[in-house]
């Protein structure tokens, strides 16, 4: 059974700190694997890794892919308060009438207190 | 441009109503996708639409929930009639493409069935 699993569930820094967040996951058929970041409802978009671009980063955020080892980690470097959130990971698969669905872990809720 | 829109934002209803979720996906994304989120869990797939196909309803409690998507644009889902078990929130995301592009996500809509 395809599963994605992140750690750890919940995290409590104090601003300015860096944070690493962790996803692994068992995906038959993996086609990308992508980081959102939920606030209130709606998860917003952060990144999407596939085969072909397995570094990505944007301002203070960063992550990595290893395909090989079957995982992902977010960084956060210079936490502020608006970082606060659950962040989920997911993974996409490649096969058959599935192919796009994405699968998600439970999310690292992340605290950062001033 | 507009992302995706969901109505109510909020809906509390007594066991054994019925209940009806919309959506309006972002402009020019074919792929539709009706998530359920229980409380300190990740999104998981209800349905898929390509344009207005239900190309994957694998996951969907058919005895009780169902889905159009009829022009291939908005789309709509019915609880009926609801348990309790279904209070979650329930969100709506779209995509260019189902293998390539990033999915972006409605506010979702709080269900409370008491």
């Amino acid at each position: 059974e395809d599963k994605v699993v992140q750690s750890p569930l919940s995290l409590v820094v104090h601003e300015g700190d860096t944070v690493t967040l962790n996803c692994s996951y068992e995906v038959t058929n993996f086609r990308s694997l992508l980081w959102y970041k939920q606030e209130k409802k709606a998860p917003t978009f952060l990144f999407m890794l596939t085969s072909s671009g397995i570094e990505k980063k944007s301002g203070r955020l960063s992550s990595i892919l290893d395909k090989k080892e079957l995982f992902s980690i977010l960084n956060i470097t210079a936490t502020q308060t608006g970082d606060s959130a659950v962040y989920l990971c997911a993974v996409g698969n490649s096969y058959g009438g599935s192919q796009g669905n994405l699968i998600f872990g439970k999310g690292t809720k992340l605290s950062v207190k001033p | 441009e507009a992302g995706v829109v969901q109505s109510p934002r909020y809906k509390i209803i007594e066991k054994k109503q019925p209940v009806a979720f919309w959506c309006n996906p972002i402009s020019g994304h074919n792929t539709l996708y009706w998530y359920r989120q229980n409380l300190g869990q990740g999104p998981e797939l209800l349905i898929r639409y390509e344009n207005e196909e239900a190309v994957d309803d694998s996951q969907l409690p058919k005895d009780r929930f169902s889905a159009e998507r009829l022009k291939g644009v908005d789309s709509t889902l019915k609880i009926q009639p609801a348990e309790l078990g279904d209070s979650a929130v329930y969100l709506c995301a779209s995509s260019k493409d189902r293998v390539y592009y990033e999915q972006y996500f409605g506010p979702g809509t709080r269900l409370t069935v008491t």
